[in-house]
């Protein structure tokens, strides 16, 4: 049980295109999901918070029109990466908590590597 | 904004030996503390956890051992094996929001044979 998947595993894009990674809850409802970003070696810093039904809360300091998340549903939450450059270039993860079950428990996706020419 | 710190950065430990990685914290909302064991290229997995209305939690080789008081907790790795190599996080309930976390700096954990 648990299981969160992220789509796409890798992703290769030109400068000032832009990026959407899908991440689903496959056997719960995720009540709210959480974006992460990790740069090689380094630890994992918290992008944004959404819950479904609503608009995304995000960490100081990261661009809300640059980083769009979209939760529409209790499995999906979307990230998109807008007119990427290379310094977007990154690790990205996102989490799933099951809010129904009443636990604090975060389960992780497999993440989508970044990289942008 | 919580604090996490943890020690040590990267452990190397023999086949067969005790890996302990120690975890401190400055406040939490909730009595909630993770571990979490991420291998290259891969997204984190959930290893052990504890709720602390006990002080050690275990589960297999590995356990968590907690003391509130100092606002310390631990993670040990019994008969350590070459598989363990990997990094490990602890994490902590965000007082803000009990729902996020707040990661430690990770340790690089490599068992030799």
């Amino acid at each position: 049980g648990a299981v969160v998947s992220q789509h796409p595993s890798r992703v290769i894009c030109k400068s000032g295109t832009s990026v959407k990674i899908e991440c689903r809850s496959l056997d719960f409802q995720a009540t709210t999901m959480f974006w992460y970003r990790q740069f090689p070696k380094q630890s994992l810093m918290l992008m944004a918070t959404s819950n479904e039904g609503s608009k995304a809360t995000y960490e100081q300091g990261v661009e809300k029109d640059k980083f769009l998340i979209n939760h529409a549903s209790l499995t999906l939450s979307t990230l998109t990466v807008t007119s990427a450059h290379p310094e977007d270039s990154s690790f990205y993860i996102c989490s799933a908590r099951d809010g129904l079950s009443g636990g604090f428990e975060q389960y992780f996706g497999p993440g989508t590597r970044l990289t942008v020419t | 904004q919580q604090q996490v710190k943890q020690s040590p950065q990267s452990l190397i430990v023999q086949k067969g030996g005790i890996s302990i990685i120690n975890c401190a914290y400055e406040n939490t909302a909730f009595d909630y503390f993770p571990w979490y064991q991420q291998f290259p290229g891969k997204g984190p997995a959930l290893l052990i956890a504890i709720r602390p209305d006990v002080s050690e939690k275990k589960e297999g080789r590995f356990t968590i051992s907690f003391n509130k008081s100092a606002k310390q907790f631990s993670l040990h790795i019994m008969d350590s094996q070459p598989g363990d190599s990997a990094t490990y996080f602890c994490a902590v309930p965000n007082t803000g929001t009990a729902s996020k976390l707040t990661f430690g700096t990770g340790t690089r954990l490599q068992v030799t044979l």
